[in-house]
């Protein structure tokens, strides 16, 4: 049962441009959402995150928008650089539990 | 500024055999959690502990896995009698308190011959 969902496996975006990476999920007792970057043969490395009490947090050229009523977060990563390419997995927990559950991610390729 | 630490990088084992994967979280954090990431999949909640006690194994398969946060040391994922099944990337977190960001560790990748 799989609660948190990234239906791309895959994105390319052009360097410069726009990359918006989504995420849906399913259990409303989700409140904390976050966003991991991963390199091959590395751990995921922690970007960003929301509470369910804001819809919008920005840091630098990462911003996270949660729609609650759709059940929905996405990543916009404005510029877009290289070194961007990575798989991004989306991330969410409520406060009642003690993991977060994990998407499938998503291979973004940035081109130069 | 240590992060997360997990020995080893990669380990090989034949059927039958015994692994045993180790993490040390970051400073100051006392909450450990494992995750298994199989091919072309996210990654899976295993287990979450604290020192000395397992909070919640929901995630552990019921035979052969077990896990340890033992007071002093690092914790320890032990797989008995491994089997091809359980080749992937076995991933520590840790945070300092419950439901705060994990931290990752750079995964264990279990080969099983």
């Amino acid at each position: 049962d799989q609660q948190v969902k990234q239906n791309s496996p895959s994105l390319s975006v052009q360097e410069g441009r726009i990359s918006i990476l989504n995420c849906d999920y399913t259990n409303s007792m989700f409140d904390y959402f976050l966003w991991y970057k991963k390199y091959p043969a590395e751990g995921p490395t922690f970007l960003i995150s929301i509470s369910s009490i804001k819809d919008k947090n920005e840091d630098g050229r990462f911003t996270v928008f949660l729609n609650k009523s759709a059940k929905h977060l996405s990543l916009h990563i404005v510029p877009s650089q290289p070194g961007d390419s990575a798989v991004y997995f989306c991330a969410a927990a409520s406060n009642t539990g003690n993991q977060f559950y994990f998407g499938t991610g998503t291979s973004l390729t940035v081109i130069p | 500024n240590a992060g997360v630490m997990q020995n080893p990088r990669h380990l090989v084992r034949r059927r039958g055999q015994e692994a045993r994967l180790r993490c040390s979280p970051m400073k100051g954090h006392s909450h450990v959690y494992w995750y298994r990431q199989l091919p072309e999949e996210g990654l899976k909640f295993m287990v979450y502990l604290q020192k000395e006690n397992i909070i919640d194994e929901s995630g552990m398969p019921k035979e052969r896995f077990s896990a340890e946060f033992p007071k002093e040391g690092p914790s320890i994922l032990r797989i008995q009698q491994v089997v091809r099944g359980d080749s992937a990337a076995y991933f520590c977190a840790s945070s300092p308190h419950p439901g705060d960001t994990q931290y990752f560790g750079p995964g264990t990748r279990l080969t099983v011959l």
